[in-house]
């Protein structure tokens, strides 16, 4: 079946270390993003992708890094930059009018 | 930068009464698109319904439609004979073509037996 797929979909991790969350998928669709979403509260862009090998900072970028070297992918890392990284991680992908599909979402919980 | 406002942070419901959820948004642009999407307590976000902004009609999807007024950026969502699946976050979203999308803060939607 057509989707975007999130992995982990729970990850723990010590502070000062740096952790990556996948996201693959079969869509065909050129954009890519990741928001990240705190309790109680809306989604915020952390970065975008509209094409292959190019990507854009979101609203708030600092404390994470992003690759797009496939159009399939676009792996999320969350360095030790990252002063409060425990959030839940939503990705998704877009048609050209602008519909997000979104994978499960990813839970990281810094210990 | 465009700004869209949902002023709602909770409503509630009676089962299979009608509840309308609001959202206004702030832009320049005359051609974009809105979304609503629900957030169950699964966490994955879903598409409920979309309205292009050159079309005049209102969107309708089964028991979801709009009340879309353009001239007054106004785009709220009327859940008809609410259920219990009914019962999530709901954001609406604004895109204009090329762009990124920006969400509201959401509205937690809670149904009452």
């Amino acid at each position: 079946d057509g989707g975007i797929t999130q992995s982990p979909k729970y990850l723990f991790r010590k502070e000062g270390q740096n952790v990556t969350l996948s996201c693959e998928q079969n869509l065909n669709h050129d954009a890519m993003y990741w928001y990240r979403q705190d309790p109680g509260q809306g989604l915020r862009l952390i970065y975008y992708s509209q094409i292959v090998n190019d990507f854009q900072k979101g609203d708030i970028a600092e404390g994470y890094s992003v690759s797009r070297e496939k159009k399939e992918s676009f792996p999320l890392t969350v360095t030790s930059a990252q002063k409060n990284p425990t959030a839940f991680y939503l990705c998704a992908s877009s048609i050209q009018t602008g519909e997000l599909f979104f994978g499960e979402g990813s839970r990281l919980t810094v210990l | 930068a465009q700004t869209v406002t949902q002023s709602q942070p909770e409503m509630s419901v009676q089962e299979a009464e009608t509840v309308t959820l609001s959202c206004t948004y702030d832009t320049s642009e005359s051609d974009y698109y809105l979304f609503w999407y629900k957030q169950p307590p699964s966490r994955q976000m879903i598409l409920v319904i979309r309205q292009e902004a050159y079309k005049q009609q209102n969107a309708t999807e089964n028991r979801f439609s709009v009340n879309f007024q353009k001239a007054a950026k106004s785009f709220s969502l009327k859940i008809s004979d609410s259920q219990l699946g009914d019962a999530a976050m709901y954001f609406c979203a604004y895109i204009l073509w090329g762009e990124k999308l920006t969400f509201g803060t959401g509205t937690r939607l809670t149904i009452i037996p």
